[in-house]
This record gives structure tokens, C-alpha cells and sequence, in this order.
């Protein structure tokens, strides 16, 4: 069964602090993986979106890794600011339009 | 300005009555999609359109009814069979197979 688990479910970090989210999958075929930040009471918005082929990238303090033998997606986030409080989700691609699977997300709160 | 919006972003429904979601795009996509999002769950595929008059059912589509007149537009109907309507409804479009898909703000409905 294609399916993609996200964790820790919450995760709470003060200002200025670093913090790794992780994303682990079973989606077969496998294209792509996609990181997107919600905030609350708002559509997701794309922070990256990496290919079999790339095992990192990077969007301003947001980066993302990926092991596509382990099936295995990092987001680490450094020096965290209050508007990275949020929910993040790991998608995955198997090919086509109708087939992203979805992680249940990560939800952040960074606090003063 | 281009982007996809989704109206009204709150809406209250009587059970019993049907109620529509307006999902609109200016980014000339052809594939045009609905999703539900419950709390701690990941987002579920409702219906997806790949082109003008022609749609498909995702894995929820029990309940729910779309159209495709214009390429712009993606309305979603909530009908009175769908046993729990309420929910977080995400609309989303893409230009293409299996690239990045854009997100509306969301639509929160709530049964009364």
C-alpha cells in the first residue's frame, strides 16, 4: 500500500533554534517528493520538490534530503523564526495527475 | 496577479442541502483538482480534471459532483449524500503531468 509517514506528529522549538522533520515513504513507482508548508487556515505553498536523481536542495533557511534507496525525505529548517510555525507536509509523486500521496504533516510551533 | 482562489472561505450548510465550492484559476493549467483535509489526516483526492469538460473520481468522490465547462473554473458540490461534509476543502491546478501543483486558500465548510 503507497503510503507516507511524517514525523514527529508536533514538534515545539524556541526562536533561533534548528530542527529536522523526517518523512519516510512506500510509494512505488516513485518520481517525485515534495515538501509544503500550511499555515493554519491556508492552502499549502511549495518549499521544493526533488527528482530520484537529487539528494538535496535547499530554499533559503529550508533544506531538503532525500534517500531514495532508504525511501527516506528530511526537511531541516535552520535558524527557525516565529512565521516558520506551521504545519509541514511530505507528498509523494508515483507519476501522472491523480496520484500524489500525502503525509499526514508535521506540525511546528516556534515560540519567543 | 495569478493564482487560484477558492470562494467563499468560510460556509455554513443546513443538513440536507446541497452546496457548491467556487475553485477559479488564471494560470491557464489544465489539470485542476479537489481535496479534503480532516484534522490529522493527510489530504484525500475528491475529483480531478485533466482537461475542459472531462473529470475523474479520486479516492472520496462518493457525495460530491463537479463540472469542467471552462478551463478557469472547477466548482465542487457538496451534496446532501455525503454523509460528513464537514471538513477543509483544498482546490489545487498544475500545468502538467506530475509538476508542482498549486493550492487555493481553502474553503472550511461546516454543517449546522
Amino acid at each position: 500500500k503507497n503510503q507516507v509517514e511524517q514525523s514527529p506528529q508536533s514538534l515545539i522549538i524556541l526562536e533561533g533554534k534548528n530542527c529536522t522533520l523526517q518523512c519516510n515513504y512506500t510509494v512505488s513507482p516513485f518520481s517525485n517528493l515534495r515538501w509544503y508548508k500550511q499555515d493554519t487556515g491556508r492552502g499549502p505553498v511549495s518549499l521544493t520538490i526533488m527528482t530520484f536523481s537529487e539528494n538535496t536542495k535547499s530554499n533559503g533557511r529550508y533544506t531538503a534530503t532525500l534517500d531514495a534507496d532508504t525511501k527516506q525525505s528530511s526537511l531541516h529548517i535552520t535558524a527557525s523564526q516565529l512565521s516558520d510555525s506551521a504545519s509541514y507536509i511530505c507528498v509523494v509523486s508515483p507519476g501522472g495527475y491523480n496520484k500524489l500521496i500525502f503525509g499526514a504533516g508535521t506540525r511546528l510551533a516556534v515560540h519567543p | 496577479d495569478g493564482g487560484i482562489t477558492q470562494s467563499p472561505k468560510y460556509l455554513f450548510r443546513k443538513e440536507g442541502q446541497n452546496v457548491t465550492l467556487s475553485c477559479e484559476q488564471n494560470l491557464n493549467h489544465d489539470a485542476m483538482y479537489w481535496y479534503r483535509q480532516d484534522p490529522g489526516q493527510g489530504l484525500r483526492l475528491i475529483y480531478y480534471s485533466q482537461i475542459v469538460n472531462d473529470f475523474q473520481k479520486g479516492d472520496i468522490a462518493e457525495g460530491y459532483s463537479v463540472s469542467r465547462e471552462k478551463k478557469e473554473s472547477f466548482p465542487l458540490t457538496v451534496t446532501s449524500a455525503q454523509k460528513n461534509p464537514t471538513a477543509f476543502y483544498l482546490c489545487a491546478s498544475s500545468g502538467a503531468p506530475d509538476t508542482e501543483a498549486f493550492f487555493g486558500q481553502g474553503t472550511r465548510l461546516t454543517v449546522v
